[in-house]
């Protein structure tokens, strides 16, 4: 069974910059992967920030953006603001058709 | 501009059946295939099943193969999740969501969800 690996945690001082990453606990990370990231608030539905590794979904500010470092994806949020505060998923695509969803990162800004 | 609105969605007995309905406007839905995912009260997100844009191709997570059934109906602009023999680990909220495009594609719009509860 594939695992998709995300940080459980992670905080940000306001103005900062974070990088959350996104892994295969067996093998890299690559474009091929389709990566993607979601943001979601405590009650919300999610909502798409990017996809298909560095695309930014409609109306999604250029404060976020999306690459493959090594060999993991990577969603990296700059100038953080006090309600970007919100639990971020990745998902990959992993054959077959099938898609796994990372577990989550807990993002504070603080 | 893109909806979705799930419903169907209430309480049932272990070992019971459920139908999801999502609606979907705003947007060409026969040239878009669609996801189901869910999300277990205090949990993460778990990708579910995936239809492509005619409904040809079919794919579905381990947890939920053979107790779900994806579809799609083109001219009514609907997606349907029939799910049977639930478990009380299936309660969770139920969203569908868009794909990108036409094949495989990560979800760019979502519902608002539909709250599935199995308990005796």
């Amino acid at each position: 069974q594939t695992v998709v690996t995300q940080e459980p945690s992670f905080s940000v001082s306001p103005g900062g910059t974070v990088t959350l990453t996104c892994a295969l606990r067996s093998g890299s990370v690559s474009p091929s992967h389709y990566p993607s990231w979601y943001r979601q608030t405590p009650g919300q539905a999610p909502r798409t920030l990017i996809y298909n590794t560095n695309t930014r979904s409609f109306g999604v500010p250029d404060r976020f953006s999306g690459s493959v470092l090594g060999n993991k994806a990577a969603l990296t949020i700059t100038g953080a603001q006090a309600d970007d505060e919100s639990d971020y998923y990745c998902v990959l695509y992993v054959g077959s058709g099938i898609w796994v969803f990372g577990g989550g990162t807990r993002l504070t800004v603080l | 501009q893109v909806q979705l609105v799930e419903s169907g969605g209430g309480v049932v007995q272990p070992g019971g059946s459920l139908r999801l309905s999502c609606e979907a406007s705003g947007f060409t839905f026969s040239g878009y295939a669609m996801h189901w995912v869910r999300q277990a009260p205090g949990k993460g997100l778990e990708w579910v099943t995936f239809i492509w844009y005619d409904g040809g191709n079919k794919y579905y997570a381990d947890s939920m193969r053979g107790r779900v059934a994806i579809s799609k109906d083109n001219s009514k602009t609907m997606l349907y999740l029939q799910m049977s023999r639930l478990r009380v680990e299936d309660t969770a909220v139920y969203y569908c969501g868009r794909g990108i495009g036409a094949g495989n594609s990560p979800i760019d719009h979502w519902g608002q969800g539909t709250l599935v509860t199995v308990s005796s």
